[in-house]
């Protein structure tokens, strides 16, 4: 098994570009979640799935659109890109809402 | 509102001595998970436990051990005879259950560990 993949690795955008940033898993995880690191900040939940076709907010989805049309995929979006959302990302899914999670490798923005 | 709290950002400590890292939380709910995660300077999460709000008996795996007590809200974490490798940021996160069912997870800010040979 793969695990969760995140691509890409590294982005460089410039402000108001879009783009969206990839999350596969292969574990047939019900639960998928988006979360922002910020030094200092920890990891902030941006949006989550608990299932194909249902979708709800975290602590800082503005700016951010997610789907979730299979049980695999999980992609997140931003639809006009700002300095703010620097950051690098992270996708994690769990079995159940309540279990442990498993994080993909993260991926590096930058918008400038 | 959910709410973890790890209100240590660094430490620093020789190898062998042992160190406690503090999480506290707060949650309206009756039935909640926590959980703590390490960042290792490579950069992934790793999970390292998981306990539920009706089991406060404390875990010992190998050096590490973890002490929730329900009625200070807190989950500590303890490593025993550090060693150099536990050099990480470690997460302190909540779990408990929204209105539409799902669960949803916060994490604190983390505190980064510095075990110096």
């Amino acid at each position: 098994n793969a695990g969760v993949t995140q691509t890409p690795k590294f982005q460089v955008l410039k402000t108001g570009q879009s783009m969206t940033l990839q999350c596969a898993q292969d574990m047939n995880h019900e639960y998928m979640s988006w979360y922002r690191q910020d030094p200092g900040m920890g990891l902030r939940l941006i949006h989550y799935s608990v299932g194909a076709g249902i979708t709800d907010q975290g602590e800082v989805p503005n700016g951010y659109n997610v789907s979730r049309s299979t049980t695999e995929d999980f992609p997140l979006r931003l639809l006009s890109a700002a300095p703010s959302q620097t950051s690098v990302y992270f996708c994690a899914s769990s079995p159940r809402g309540a279990s442990e999670q498993y994080f993909g490798p993260g991926t590096r923005l930058t918008v400038t | 509102a959910q709410k973890v709290t790890q209100a240590q950002t660094e430490i620093s400590v020789v190898e062998k001595e042992d160190v406690t890292l503090d999480c506290v939380y707060e949650t309206r709910d009756t039935t909640y998970y926590l959980f703590w995660y390490k960042q290792p300077p490579s950069g992934e999460l790793v999970f390292l436990i998981r306990r539920n709000s009706f089991d406060e008996q404390n875990e010992i795996s190998g050096r590490y051990s973890w002490n929730f007590q329900k009625s200070t809200s807190s989950f500590n974490f303890t490593i025993t005879a550090s060693q150099v490798v536990d050099s990480a940021v470690y997460f302190c996160a909540l779990s408990e259950v929204e209105n539409t069912g799902g669960f949803k997870t916060i994490f604190g800010a983390g505190t980064r560990l510095f075990v110096k040979a």
